[in-house]
């Protein structure tokens, strides 16, 4: 009974790849995020989506732009990856401006 | 945009003693503030969580107490035991868009419960 699920778990590229990344959620949630955390642990958001508004962070590069099939999934979509697009990449759902509960992850290694 | 600072960045106690974190915001809109634990290789998982009308929460051995004159917030957690080993972050958000809450999380801190 898996709350917040991405995969996939580990994901091993090539400079210049593009990958994506999917994450669902069951909670029944109208929010969904994106979130990096990089080598030194720090986290930081990426968007806020929900189907009133995509909110996104004027740090994220272009190269990434998140796609919602519907209210339950939130997929992150990276073109042309970076060496230091490498991190570990959290999906994260919420009700509103409830509480945001976290996926397990997903470490993207560029090389 | 919000900022969060996290003290200290690594913590280490004796089992059984109390542990204090303490962060401090930017952004005097803010009115949300989440604590998460972070164990290795699995995502944050919120432990408790305050808002800015109140200026304590506790849950069994985890309290926060918030204090938005001088905006800054901090987890108490008592009789620490090894499993509360793990990476603390604290985080604030306005809550102010469409789009639920963007949370502004602090560096983190690492704790160590020595057995």
């Amino acid at each position: 009974d898996t709350a917040v699920s991405q995969t996939p778990k580990y994901l091993v590229t090539q400079m210049g790849n593009d990958k994506s990344i999917k994450c669902e959620q069951n909670l029944g949630h109208d929010t969904m995020y994106w979130y990096k955390q990089d080598s030194k642990k720090f986290l930081k958001i990426m968007f806020s989506y929900n189907n009133k508004e995509l909110i996104i962070n004027e740090t994220v590069p272009n190269r990434f732009s998140p796609k919602s099939p519907d209210k339950a999934h939130l997929n992150l979509h990276i073109n042309s990856l970076e060496l230091g697009d490498s991190a570990v990449y959290f999906c994260a759902s919420s009700l509103n401006t409830d509480t945001q509960y976290f996926g397990p992850g997903t470490r993207l290694t560029v090389l | 945009g919000e900022n969060v600072e996290q003290h200290p960045s690594t913590l280490s106690v004796q089992e059984g003693d109390s542990a204090v974190i303490k962060c401090t915001y930017s952004d005097s809109a803010s009115n949300y503030f989440p604590w998460y634990k972070q164990e290795l290789g699995k995502g944050p998982q919120l432990i408790i969580d305050i808002r800015s009308n109140v200026g304590e929460k506790k849950d069994q051995r985890i309290a926060v107490t918030l204090n938005k004159t001088a905006k800054h917030f901090s987890l108490h957690i008592t009789e620490t035991q090894p499993e509360d080993s793990a990476v603390y972050f604290c985080a604030a958000s306005a809550g102010t868009s469409n789009a639920g809450n963007m949370l502004t999380f602090g560096g983190g801190t690492r704790l160590m419960v020595k057995p």
